[in-house]
């Protein structure tokens, strides 16, 4: 099945510390993106990746890092200057940036105490 | 900047009714308008895409229009059932920034009552 996942569904950390979320898709998609959403929001942009080892930041880079080695996979890094990072993580690609569809994984939510 | 709004936020029908689902922009220059559907805890689904050169999409139960002149586009939804209570979320994709990615609305969270 093609499709995008996420691991893992829940994450709960300490405050101070890095943690990385996963996201890969075996969709062949040269995009992908990462959204932050919080109750009451809606999505906003963190990063996106038009091809391989090329990213941008979006919104609300600031706190955040990511890596795009390989086309399959697009890591989030939540490190400890993000201030508030508890919220639901969601990775999406699409074929191109500019124009395609976007399909989205399952989320992570992470919990930082 | 692009912003995207819907509503209503909330909206509770009976089942078996037929509903409609607001969303606006305010900046007509957008590549495509994509509706999402989003269980608690999920991820999106995505409905319906209309490219910026359409003015209609439609899959089963669901219809999707599009003004771009106006700015606003509608999810219709035929015979609502239970099983169609979630979040509704609009996105535009902006069409003058270059590899931009989606911009939202903040949802229409829908209850369908049995």
């Amino acid at each position: 099945d093609g499709g995008i996942t996420q691991s893992p569904k829940y994450l709960f950390r300490k405050e101070g510390q890095n943690v990385t979320l996963s996201c890969e898709q075996n969709l062949n998609h040269d995009a992908m993106y990462w959204y932050r959403q919080d109750p009451g929001q809606g999505l906003r942009l963190i990063y996106y990746s038009q091809i391989v080892n090329d990213f941008q930041k979006g919104d609300i880079a600031e706190g955040y890092s990511v890596s795009r080695e390989k086309k399959e996979s697009f890591p989030l890094t939540v490190t400890s200057a993000q201030k508030n990072p508890t919220a639901f993580y969601l990775c999406a690609s699409s074929i191109k940036s500019g124009g395609g569809e976007q399909y989205f994984g399952p989320g992570t939510r992470l919990t930082v105490t | 900047k692009q912003e995207v709004t819907q509503i209503p936020a909330a909206l509770s029908v009976p089942e078996g009714e037929n509903l409609v689902l607001n969303c606006s922009f305010t900046d007509s220059a957008i590549y495509n308008l994509q509706w999402f559907r989003q269980d608690p805890g999920k991820g999106l689904t995505s409905l319906l895409l209309i490219q910026s050169s359409q003015r209609e999409q439609t899959s089963g139960r669901l219809n999707a229009s599009l003004d771009k002149s106006s700015g606003r586009s509608t999810l219709y939804i035929a015979a609502s059932q239970p099983g169609d209570s979630a979040t509704y979320l609009c996105a535009v994709l902006p069409a003058n920034q270059a590899g931009t990615a989606l911009i939202f609305g903040k949802g229409t969270t829908l209850s369908v009552s049995s």
